[in-house]
């Protein structure tokens, strides 16, 4: 079974530029989360999608950030425009189940951005 | 709301050592999950183990076990004769009961080093 697929795996970008994310989940899975990874740091949920609609983005920086999953299976994350404080790894995971916390979270490989 | 803590940030051992991993968590609902994460060098967070609150009984899988006490709110994670590629970030993470919308709490990580 392939596991949650990520594009670009690195990404460096000058502040003030606009950049995109691309997620693929485990085919099947109705869950898809977005998480910011700043170093030293543990996870921080961004976003979460069940099917194409949103379930949770309280942490979501709703003025630079965006995430959509149209069609209910790939997601882009988007930040426009970026700031130096952006820069972390934004890692996607997915679940199976519609609902229910007992799911399990399978994480993409991630995407390091670097703003400079 | 929920909090994590794993208080050690590095550990460094030599091969075949054994070491122990400290979780101790905080959250008010009497239903939850609690994980354990491997995340090495390539940045994908790897699943090893999910626990409900109701079953305190503890795990052994090959190398590595986990110890789950609700007295003491701790799920402490160790493993024998540790290895190479065990070298690894390792996050503790709760989860609780929300129905649809729940998000992983994690801690801040433990970098483990084990040196040949």
């Amino acid at each position: 079974e392939a596991g949650v697929a990520q594009s670009p795996r690195y990404k460096i970008i000058e502040k003030r530029q606009s950049v995109a994310f691309w997620c693929n989940p485990i085919s099947g899975h109705a869950t898809l989360y977005w998480y910011q990874q700043i170093l030293g740091q543990g996870p921080k949920l961004l976003i979460q999608f069940q099917n194409n609609g949103v379930v949770d983005d309280s942490q979501l920086p709703k003025d630079r950030f965006s995430a959509e999953r149209l069609k209910g299976v790939d997601s882009t994350l988007k930040i426009q425009p970026a700031k130096l404080e952006d820069s972390a790894v934004y890692l996607c995971a997915s679940s199976l189940r519609l609902s229910g916390a007992l799911d399990t979270q399978y994480f993409g490989p991630g995407t390091r951005l670097t703003v400079l | 709301a929920q909090k994590v803590t794993q208080a050690q940030t590095e550990i460094s051992v030599v091969e075949k050592e054994d070491v122990t991993l400290d979780c101790v968590y905080e959250t008010r609902d009497t239903t939850y999950y609690l994980f354990w994460y491997k995340q090495p060098p390539s940045g994908e967070l790897v699943f090893l183990i999910r626990r409900n609150s109701f079953d305190e009984q503890n795990e052994i899988s090959g190398r590595y076990s986990w110890n789950f006490q609700k007295s003491t709110s701790s799920f402490n994670f160790t493993i024998t004769a540790s290895q190479v590629v065990d070298s690894a970030v390792y996050f503790c993470a709760l989860s609780v009961d929300g129905g649809s919308n729940y998000k992983l709490t994690f801690g801040k990580g433990t970098l483990l080093t084990v040196n040949p």
